[in-house]
C-alpha cells in the first residue's frame, strides 16, 4: 500500500513540450512538497503546499506551476520544457501541524528532455 | 558555501565494518536533523530523526548531533551489503526560511561488499 505515489515514473519528452506529473499521498498529511534532484543527487525544494495553500515557492522558473486540488494531491505542470529540466522530481508529504516536517518521499519521476 | 556540506564519497567497506557518515552545516537555526537512505532509482527513505544535540539509537544505526560544532553523524554497526545506498543528511529549523523545508546534503554513496 504505497504512501506517496507519483506518476509517471519515467517521462521522456522533446524540448518545448508541456508535461504534468501527478502525486497522491494516503498518509493523511497536511503538507505536500515538490523536490528536484539533479544529476549529482542534490535534493532541493521547489514548492510546498499546506492544506492546499502554497507556502513555499523557491526560485523556480514560472514555467513550473504546481496545483493542489486537495490535501492528498499535488501536481506539477511544466511548460515549454528545456534540456536543463532533466532531473528526478520527487513528491513528498509531511504532517506540519504535528510540528514534524520530516518528509516522506515518493519513488520519483525521472524526466528526460531531448 | 552551501548550507549543508556532505562528502559524496564513494565509501567502500567490507561487510561487518562500522561506517561513519558525517555532515556539517553553517546555519545555527537548524534544530531538527534527519538521515535518509536512498537506493538506486528509488525515493529517499527516512532512517533517523533527531531534535537538537545528543544521540539516538535504532538497531544498528546511531545518529549523533553536536550543535556546538554544527556537525552530525550517522554510524552503522555491523554493516551489511543491503546497506549499500546513498545516505543523505537533512535538517530544518523552526523559524524564518528554515521553517517547513528540508535542507539536504549531497549524499554519501556507500558500498558494503561481502
Amino acid at each position: 500500500d504505497t504512501a506517496v505515489s507519483q506518476t509517471p515514473k519515467y517521462l521522456v519528452t522533446q524540448m518545448g513540450n508541456d508535461k504534468s506529473i501527478k502525486c497522491e499521498q494516503n498518509l493523511g498529511h497536511d503538507t505536500m512538497y515538490w523536490y528536484k534532484q539533479d544529476s549529482k543527487k542534490f535534493l532541493k525544494i521547489m514548492f510546498s503546499y499546506n492544506n492546499k495553500e502554497l507556502i513555499i515557492n523557491e526560485t523556480v522558473p514560472n514555467r513550473f506551476s504546481p496545483k493542489s486540488p486537495d490535501k492528498a494531491h499535488l501536481n506539477l505542470h511544466i511548460n515549454s520544457l528545456e534540456l536543463g529540466d532533466s532531473a528526478v522530481y520527487f513528491c513528498a508529504s509531511s504532517q506540519w501541524s504535528a510540528g514534524r516536517t520530516e518528509a516522506f518521499f515518493g519513488q520519483g519521476t525521472r524526466l528526460t528532455v531531448v | 558555501q552551501k548550507e549543508v556540506e556532505q562528502d559524496p564519497g564513494p565509501l567502500s567497506v567490507p561487510e561487518g565494518a562500522i561506517v561513519s557518515l558525517n555532515c556539517t552545516y553553517s546555519n545555527s537555526a537548524f534544530q531538527y536533523f534527519m538521515w535518509y537512505r536512498q537506493y538506486s532509482r528509488k525515493g529517499p527513505e527516512l532512517l533517523m530523526y533527531t531534535y537538537s544535540s545528543g544521540n539516538k539509537e535504532d538497531g544498528r544505526f546511531t545518529a549523533q548531533v553536536d550543535k556546538s560544532s554544527k556537525y552530525i553523524s550517522l554510524f552503522i554497526r555491523d554493516s551489511q551489503p543491503s546497506d549499500s545506498a546513498t545516505y543523505l543528511c537533512a535538517m530544518r529549523g523552526d523559524r524564518g526560511s528554515t521553517l517547513g523545508r528540508l535542507y539536504f546534503g549531497r549524499g554519501t554513496q556507500l558500498t558494503v561488499w561481502p
